[in-house]
């Protein structure tokens, strides 16, 4: 059954310090999501993606973080510097159809980041 | 304005029933979709409503009330691997938006 990767798993970052994390969709899906997810709550969508156009960034802060998806396929998240309220999973998502099925994404495992 | 409430915890017991409700207000509304995602893993997909009624899918089934601004998830049956957190989640056209989520918990 095709999955959604994400890598890496878990990373623990230094304040002021840059991290990435990759996610590969579902072959095939056009929309590609990221989301942050903290403790105890519900995720959250920082950016999505159709093809490799920024749909929607609006919750992205974009004064540390930035999100490319260069060839429509693969995608990466960077945060730069990270800071300690960056602490959280980071989980991407994908849906086959622009509109139709935005409703059902599938995600990947989630990259757990600490910062200290 | 949009807001999304659920209740934060549920326990019940193996082979029980449990209903966890989900009152919204959004702009723009499309439909319901619900999630369930286990302790450290990824939220999983369920269901999705979009029209007023019920909608089952095996052990589940999910409920929608446009008029009401109201849905739920009910879980028969319940088994000891339905212990997660269940999010329901508004679709209004562009995405969807996820609340806090009700965290059930089975016990035997």
């Amino acid at each position: 059954e095709a999955e959604v990767a994400q890598s890496p798993r878990y990373k623990i970052t230094e304040k002021s310090q840059a991290v990435a994390f990759w996610c590969d969709p579902i072959s095939g899906h056009a929309t590609l999501y990221w989301y942050r997810q903290i403790l105890g709550q519900g995720p959250e969508l920082l950016v999505q993606f159709q093809d490799e156009s920024v749909v929607d960034d609006s919750q992205l802060p974009k004064d540390r973080f930035s999100a490319e998806r260069l060839k429509g396929v693969d995608s990466t998240l960077k945060i730069q510097p990270a800071e300690l309220g960056d602490s959280a999973m980071y989980l991407c998502a994908s849906s086959l159809r622009p509109s139709g099925t935005i409703y059902e994404q599938y995600f990947g495992p989630g990259t757990r980041l600490t910062v200290t | 304005g949009q807001s999304l409430e659920q209740p934060s915890e549920v326990t019940a017991v193996e082979g029980a029933i449990v209903q966890i409700n989900c009152t919204y207000q959004t702009s723009g509304f499309y439909g319901l979709s619900w999630y369930q995602q286990h302790d450290g893993g990824a939220p999983t997909f369920l269901s999705y409503n979009a029209l007023d009624g019920l909608e089952e899918t095996g052990r589940f089934s999910s409920f929608l009330s446009r008029s009401d601004s109201y849905g739920y998830l009910l879980l028969q049956e319940l088994q000891m691997k339905d212990s997660a957190s269940y999010f329901c989640a508004p679709y209004g056209g562009d995405k969807l938006i996820f609340g806090t989520g009700t965290r059930l918990q089975v016990f035997p």
